[in-house]
């Protein structure tokens, strides 16, 4: 099962918008409405943001949205805030009843 | 509040065996799949195993299976990870998280396990 394909790095200034993509096959992301986003700070665990493409959990901001069309997912942040600097990664169930993650999104808030 | 307290990294030799065990509480164990992650030394998340709420389905990456087994004990609320025939590659932060296929909604602070001569 290959990784999910994530660009490597993206930045914006505090209040921008940015968008993170996630590319997968018809196998994984373009299958199922079962992708997550997760954010990890250095030397800290994961922490959901986003479930089944676009849900929230409680107490995630609403500056997080999730979407997807066909192969590809979307992770969207708006009024970029410094504390959003982070790495990130989706994941995705697969047909073979396993789950796969991006490789990595490093934000950088400039 | 969820917790999930991993345990049993440490350092072996390639070829060598370790058992990870994540301790769980806060929440009724026995209702929810449970997974692993693990992320090797400044490089992305890789899943590895999750398992359903009796045991009774279990699956795993390719590159694990038949080395690494996951396993849980709903009686004493612990997920474990029996790791066999450990390689350098292996050599990662794993981490425990409640959840399966849609969502890791509750992550440990993982173990590292380092698997080195």
């Amino acid at each position: 099962q290959s990784a999910l394909t994530q660009p490597a790095s993206v930045s914006g200034s505090p209040g921008q918008s940015i968008t993170i993509s996630c590319t997968g096959t018809s196998s994984d992301v373009g299958g199922y409405n079962y992708v997550s986003w997760y954010q990890q700070h250095p030397g800290k665990a994961p922490k959901l943001m986003i479930y089944d493409v676009r849900n929230r959990p409680s107490g995630v901001s609403n500056r997080f949205s999730g979407s997807k069309s066909g192969n590809t997912a979307s992770l969207t942040i708006s009024g970029l805030q410094a504390e959003d600097e982070a790495d990130y990664y989706c994941s995705s169930y697969t047909s073979s009843t396993t789950v796969v993650f991006g490789g990595g999104t490093q934000l950088t808030v400039l | 509040e969820v917790q999930l307290v991993e345990s049993g990294g440490g350092l072996v030799q390639p070829g060598g065996s370790l058992r990870l065990s994540c301790a769980a509480s806060g929440f009724t164990f026995s209702t929810y799949w449970m997974s692993w992650v693990r992320q090797a030394p400044g490089k992305g998340l890789e899943w590895v195993a999750n398992i359903k709420q009796d045991g009774s389905e279990k699956y795993h990456v390719d590159s694990v299976k038949g080395r690494f087994t996951i396993s849980r004990d709903n009686a004493r609320d612990s997920l474990y990870l029996q790791m066999n025939s450990l390689r350098a590659e292996d050599t990662a932060v794993y981490y425990c998280a409640r959840g399966g296929n849609r969502k890791l909604d509750y992550w440990g602070q993982g173990t590292l396990v380092t698997v080195s001569s």
